[in-house]
């Protein structure tokens, strides 16, 4: 069963600091990979997505990469800023879907950042 | 930018009653999907559906739970019999196509059962 974890759990750091968000996977065998924003008590909003095949997806700040044979993504983000501050979620799409709707994702329980001025 | 949306933002209900969680999806998009937050828990995935039919379903999706898509924009939620185990957040998304992968949310619905 895939399982998927998202470490730190927390971090806090000041404005400006470069950062990295971990996500790893038990089952290498997926379909893609989609990092998510979550705001409090709000919903999911898509920062990134990669698919299986590629290594890296980038938007602004933001960069993803997806390494399949170890069971792992980050996510970079570069001069983070307070509006930074949420919960980053990581899930992933299994390849067992195929044939359905490819929305099976699973979730990791999500990294809380808090970016402080 | 197109979004989806949800409604209510907020429900309260009594244990046994019947709730109806509403949802208008990305206008071209043909995947739609529940999924639910217990709070301080993982968001976990309960159905898929496409061309009017149920893809994929998980094992939290069992027969207290229905969806449907009344007409050409709406798509629901139902739960018959809530329990107290069902308040959570409720998530819809929907995506473009079978492999287009990105999901897209909507706001969420909180449901808290008495």
């Amino acid at each position: 069963k895939q399982e998927v974890t998202q470490i730190p759990a927390a971090l806090s750091v000041p404005e400006g600091e470069n950062l990295v968000l971990n996500c790893s996977f038990t089952d290498s065998a997926i379909y893609n990979l989609q990092w998510f924003r979550q705001d409090p008590g709000k919903g999911l909003t898509s920062l990134l997505l990669i698919q299986s095949s590629q290594r890296e997806q980038t938007s602004g700040r933001l960069n993803a990469s997806l390494d399949k044979s170890s069971g792992r993504s980050t996510l970079y983000i570069a001069a983070s800023q307070p509006g930074d501050s949420a919960t980053y979620l990581c899930a992933v799409g299994e390849s067992a879907n195929y044939g359905g709707s490819q929305g099976n994702l699973i979730f990791g329980k999500g990294t809380k950042l808090s970016v402080k001025p | 930018e197109p979004e989806v949306t949800q409604t209510p933002s907020h429900q309260v209900t009594q244990m046994g009653q019947e709730v109806i969680l509403r949802c208008v999806p990305i206008s071209n998009h043909l995947y739609f999907y529940w999924y639910r937050q217990i709070l301080g828990q993982k968001v976990e995935f309960l159905v898929s559906f496409y061309n009017n039919e149920i893809s994929e379903k998980s094992e939290i999706f069992d027969d207290q739970f229905s969806v449907e898509r009344p007409d050409g924009s709406n798509f629901t939620l139902k739960i018959r019999s809530t329990k107290l185990e069902d308040s959570a957040m409720y998530f819809c998304a929907s995506s473009a196509g079978r492999r287009a992968g990105e999901l897209f949310f909507g706001e969420g619905s909180r449901l808290t059962v008495l």
